[in-house]
């Protein structure tokens, strides 16, 4: 089984500046990751797949990076509404196993 | 616009069953997988598994196999998730999320917004 790891698991950052979230993955998943917000009370919403993609709707202060075990999402400058807890996830098996990293919380410094 | 709207809260006691529907709206339901995860308490999502609604295979995580069972009604778009022998550990928000991919190896880009259910005696 993929084990996907993230780190770290708090990162405080303040409003406006750069926030770098990292995922690895226990083997090479491609380019097969996902990531995702979630907020409190909320169901999570995709942000990124393909590694780099933007879903539909998804600000441009989200970039996604990386390939085989290693990935990164940048969110530029930080607004209010992005402190949330973010997941990274792998969909690269068949017959398909999906798993998610153990989560980032993204908080106000 | 594509929803996916989940049954109400469950309140189960150990060693009962409970089912949580997903019904889908605006969108072609045999045409994308569907997946469910579930959340307990302040953790992490994990994944259960999948369902093609088109022809209604399934594949379940291992952790949950001879438990769960995933199963669709095309006339109603909508699929149905039933985890049995329930223990404590089952508490948890269960969300329904489609594949964004047809091969059904994708991310899952609409969500549900999540079903809890609680297991205590």
């Amino acid at each position: 089984e993929i084990v996907m790891t993230q780190s770290p698991a708090t990162l405080s950052v303040s409003p406006g500046e750069r926030a770098t979230l990292s995922c690895r993955a226990s083997q090479s998943i491609s380019r097969n990751l996902a990531w995702y917000q979630q907020k409190p009370g909320q169901a999570p919403r995709l942000l990124i797949y393909g590694a780099s993609t933007r879903a539909t709707g998804i600000p441009a202060r989200f970039s996604g990076s990386g390939s085989g075990t290693e990935f990164t999402l940048t969110i530029s400058s930080l607004q209010s509404e992005d402190f949330a807890v973010y997941y990274c996830q792998q969909y690269s098996n068949w017959p398909p196993v999906y798993t998610f990293g153990q989560g980032t919380k993204l908080e106000i410094k | 616009q594509v929803h996916l709207v989940q049954s109400g809260a469950e309140v189960k006691k150990p060693g009962a069953s409970v089912k949580v529907s997903c019904k889908a709206s605006g969108y072609t339901f045999i045409s994308y997988y569907m997946h469910w995860v579930r959340q307990a308490p302040g953790q992490g999502l994990e994944w259960m598994g999948i369902i093609n609604p088109s022809g209604g295979s399934t594949t379940y995580a291992q952790k949950f196999q001879g438990r769960v069972t995933m199963t669709r009604d095309t006339s109603t778009s909508t699929v149905y998730m039933e985890l049995s022998s329930l223990r404590s550990e089952d508490t948890a928000v269960y969300y329904c999320a489609r594949d964004g991919s047809s091969s059904g190896v994708g991310a899952f880009d609409i969500w549900g917004q999540g079903t809890m259910v609680t297991v205590s005696s």
